[in-house]
């Protein structure tokens, strides 16, 4: 399976500020995925980033507060923009694995907004 | 509303004993169900899984029961091990349109086999 490189792995921000998590895969994919994991909540889908097209956000997130880039087949950023501390999450990227259902998952990013 | 949920937080067990992981549904159109396990500071591993055409899959001490009338799946461990210590997420899998399919998770339980 695709082998993921996310980071940073964890900050702390301020208030207002933003933050881009970066995620490369060792391997070509069509679609990436971002998620959220709020504390004491389930993984939450928030966006699917399409190489060459504007990324698909889910219900409830917006492009303006989590801007996504995809430049090619093996990286994508997400953006945390204008942060509160509502925001601190654990925000991972995933990749739809090549040999089973599922799908892999970076390490994720713990981040924590003061 | 929660389409997944896995409604025991935490979850106690003495090595060498069965884990049962248990996580209920709501849509009757998820037709593939995963179970992720998540250490601390890491991004799930996938698992084991199942399609809602089987009842049961089995992948060494990992089995994963399927009852698709209650809507219920389950995770058993046997025997449970240290190593087995982790939160353990329940997914599930649907046609979500426009050629794509979308994981649903639950909000996991966390599992401590106690030495």
């Amino acid at each position: 399976s695709a082998v993921i490189s996310q980071k940073p792995s964890r900050d702390i921000c301020q208030r207002g500020t933003s933050l881009t998590i970066q995620c490369q895969v060792d391997s070509q994919v069509t679609m990436m995925f971002w998620y959220r994991q709020q504390p004491g909540q389930s993984l939450t889908l928030i966006a699917t980033a399409n190489q060459g097209s504007e990324a698909t956000y889910e219900s409830g997130f917006v492009i303006d507060k989590f801007p996504i880039s995809r430049p090619n087949l093996t990286f994508s950023t997400l953006t945390v923009s204008n942060m509160s501390p509502e925001d601190s999450s654990i925000y991972l990227c995933s990749v739809a694995s090549a040999t089973t259902y599922g799908y892999t998952f970076g390490s994720g990013t713990r981040l924590t907004v003061v | 509303d929660q389409q997944v949920k896995q409604n025991s937080p935490s979850l106690s067990v003495q090595e060498g004993r069965i884990s049962i992981l248990n996580c209920d549904y709501t849509n009757s159109m998820f037709d593939y169900f995963l179970w992720y396990k998540k250490y601390p500071a890491e991004g799930p591993t996938f698992l084991i899984s199942i399609s809602s055409i089987k009842d049961k899959n089995e992948d060494g001490r990992f089995t994963v029961f399927l009852n698709k009338s209650a809507k219920h799946l389950s995770l058993h461990i046997v025997p449970s091990q240290p190593g087995d210590s982790a939160v353990y997420f329940c997914a599930a899998s649907g046609y979500s349109g426009a050629g794509s399919y979308q994981l649903t998770f639950g909000k996991g339980t966390k599992l401590s086999v106690i030495p």
